[in-house]
């Protein structure tokens, strides 16, 4: 069935870098994506979204793209601080079906794995 | 404000029992949907409740149940528990039905023995 996975499953990056997280997804009827990240103990926090009409969004250290042509999308964030290590996840939101029915079902990835090193 | 509360925070239970799982959504949200999700792996979606109904539902079996209260709380239930049930279940809330910015709780850890 459709799924939405992850390149890399983990991440290491010295503190201050830049960091880079990829996505897969292979259902070409998503119309929305978003990326989460999720601290030990934790629930998921949203981070940004992105709509499929979109290549780019800029949030506060963080930008997200979305390829279509490839099915990819990427989490970028800047001037990685200690505070951002944890388990990030993107997750899609199909369209609406022929039937016009849909709901807030989210579809999340494996999830990326980031340490970020003192 | 308060965000998405659940309760309790950890539970162990055996085999065969049944488990009650709640959740109380953001002030104002409508919206209540449930996640699973084992250790090492994404939440994978269970139910979605939006104005006292079920407005989806994931790939789990019939010993998954939900509700929904008039207060917009919710409760997850799951009878015959089986081993592979041990997960961190997670409630989101939304405004609204269809709505992409889902705010999730902490979680309840359940250990099946």
């Amino acid at each position: 069935g459709e799924n939405v996975g992850l390149h890399l499953p983990t991440l290491s990056v010295q503190e201050g870098d830049n960091s880079i997280i990829n996505c897969a997804y292979s259902n070409s009827a998503s119309d929305y994506f978003i990326w989460y990240k999720q601290e030990s103990g934790k629930g998921p926090q949203f981070i940004i979204d992105i709509r499929s009409n979109m290549d780019k969004r800029q949030g506060q250290r963080v930008t997200v793209l979305l390829n279509k042509t490839v099915k990819h999308l990427s989490l970028q964030i800047a001037a990685t601080q200690p505070g951002d290590s944890a388990v990030y996840f993107c997750a899609e939101n199909p369209e609406l079906n022929a039937g016009g029915t849909s709901y807030g079902k989210l579809t999340f990835g494996q999830g990326t794995i980031l340490t970020v090193h003192p | 404000d308060a965000g998405v509360t659940q309760s309790p925070t950890h539970l162990i239970k055996t085999r065969g029992q049944h488990v009650t799982l709640r959740c109380s959504p953001i002030s104002g949200h409508k919206s209540v949907s449930w996640y699973q999700q084992v250790l090492g792996q994404g939440p994978q979606f269970i139910f979605q409740y939006y104005e006292k109904e079920e407005r989806g539902r994931g790939n789990f079996p019939d010993r998954f149940s939900a509700r929904q209260f008039p207060n917009y709380s919710s409760e997850l239930n799951v009878n015959a528990l089986l081993l592979g049930d041990s997960a961190l279940y997670l409630c989101a809330s939304s405004l609204i039905q269809v709505s992409y910015e889902q705010y999730f709780g902490p979680g309840t850890r359940l250990t099946v023995t």
